[in-house]
């Protein structure tokens, strides 16, 4: 599977924007990339996607790089409420076996400071 | 209501019993899946369920196993639960029919989590 590096922790002041970058060099033309977080004491929960154009919702942003190799979650404007660990997964898996299951790494914990 | 149920919470059990975590939904959706969440390891992928009666293995299956007793009901067994089972484990949900488009995947649903200790 196409693997996805992310840096293991963040800090953030409150109300500052946040960049959770994400490095997939070995990412194919036809891999989406998708955000989940995931709340202390919750389970993850679907952040934001894309494929090639930068995308914007009402959670966050995602910009993706022209070559695809990197991608950054941007928080505009991080609340305590954004602590979390944010995972950026590439779909669909490579494996033979499964055709929709979301592989994910260890993450970035996020800390926000008041 | 929370759309994604999980029963028990908190379960502490020794080891050789026989345990069921009980995973119900909501949402209509027809695929389920579970998952462990073990600290510095993410989330690995257990057993999932495309509808009531396709069942496949994940990536960690051995000592598992799984019941799909409808489309709302997902359940993970483990029948002779052993220490390093210990870990926290989360059901979730996905619908084939409104996700990203056929290439770009749909969003899972998880539900609260299920932690269990094997003592």
């Amino acid at each position: 599977d196409a693997k996805t590096t992310q840096p293991n922790s963040m800090e953030s002041n409150e109300e500052e924007p946040v960049h959770l970058p994400c490095n997939h060099s070995t990412i194919s033309g036809t891999d989406y990339i998708h955000w989940y977080r995931q709340l202390p004491s919750q389970g993850p929960e679907y952040v934001i996607h894309g494929l090639t154009s930068n995308v914007n919702n009402r959670m966050a942003s995602l910009a993706i790089a022209e070559d695809r190799k990197s991608s950054t979650l941007i928080l505009h404007r991080a609340t305590l409420r954004d602590a979390a660990v944010y995972y950026c997964i590439l779909w669909p898996p490579r494996r033979s076996y499964n055709t929709d299951k979301l592989i994910f790494g260890t993450g970035t914990r996020l800390q926000v400071f008041p | 209501d929370a759309d994604v149920t999980q029963t028990p919470r908190n379960r502490i059990t020794k080891t050789g019993k026989r345990i069921m975590l009980e995973c119900s939904q909501t949402k209509g959706h027809d695929r389920m899946y579970w998952y462990r969440q073990d600290p510095g390891l993410g989330l690995r992928l257990i057993y999932y369920s495309f509808d009531v009666k396709d069942i496949n293995k994940g990536e960690i299956s051995d000592g598992y196993s799984v019941s799909r007793q409808a489309q709302a009901k997902f359940s993970l067994s483990l029948e002779s639960a052993i220490p390093n089972q210990t870990a926290l484990y989360f059901c979730a949900t996905s619908d084939k029919g409104t996700g990203f488009g056929l290439a770009g995947g749909s969003e899972q649903f998880f539900g609260p989590g299920t932690r269990l200790t094997v003592l």
